[in-house]
């Protein structure tokens, strides 16, 4: 099993710009989750899903959208990126309780 | 905002020590989690403690938690090299599977 993988792996973005990361789990998880985490800080949860075609907000959700078309997918989006979205975005899955987590991807905008 | 804070923020200790790290939440809680990041990857869960439970051990692993102090501690006994690393607690409340995360202790086994 992979896991929970997140594609790519590093990304820099223009002010303005959009993208999508996506978070992929092999484990048939009902749970799953984005994170991001700034430096000297723990994660906030940006959204989550709790099974396929839901999705709810987290602590930190402006500027950002998801969506859950597959149970094994988790997509985060950025429509027009702004510099204080630069981070380090996490995904996990989670079958309740414990939760895995993805290598993480590395967002620059300038 | 963070429901749980990790106290002290940074540690460094000479491999064979224990290392102990705490953690305090505000609310009342389902249960309490510890994940250990190593630079630059993602996070890997260690231990979950029920509400309901007081100590748990998984290898060098000890955890405690305390209800009524809302508080919760980490101890890694004869740490080694490879421990190095950011540890974070994590609770989930009453309702709900979502995990709140506190800022984390850095931790420094020097060999």
């Amino acid at each position: 099993n992979a896991g929970v993988t997140q594609t790519p792996k590093f990304r820099v973005l223009k002010t303005g710009q959009s993208m999508t990361l996506l978070c992929a789990q092999d484990m048939n998880h009902e749970y799953m989750y984005w994170y991001r985490q700034d430096p000297g800080m723990g994660l906030r949860l940006i959204h989550y899903s709790v099974g396929e075609g839901t999705t709810a907000k987290g602590e930190v959700p402006d500027g950002y959208n998801v969506s859950r078309l597959k149970k094994q997918n988790f997509l985060l989006g950025l429509e027009s990126a702004a510099p204080s979205q630069t981070s380090v975005y996490f995904c996990a899955s989670s079958p309740t309780g414990k939760q895995y987590f993805g290598p993480g991807t590395r967002l620059l905008v300038l | 905002s963070q429901q749980g804070e990790e106290d002290p923020q940074a540690l460094s200790i000479q491999e064979g020590e224990n290392a102990t790290m705490n953690c305090s939440y505000k609310t009342s809680i389902n249960n309490l989690q510890w994940y250990r990041q190593n630079s630059g990857r993602g996070l890997v869960h260690l231990i979950l403690i029920r509400s309901n439970e007081r100590e748990k051990h998984s290898g060098r692993l000890r955890v405690t938690l305390d209800t009524s102090k809302k508080s919760s501690s980490l101890l890694i006994t004869a740490s080694r090299a490879a421990d190095t690393a950011s540890y974070f607690c994590a609770t989930t409340m009453e309702y709900g599977n979502k995990l709140v995360f506190g800022a984390g202790t850095i931790l420094r086994v020097k060999s």
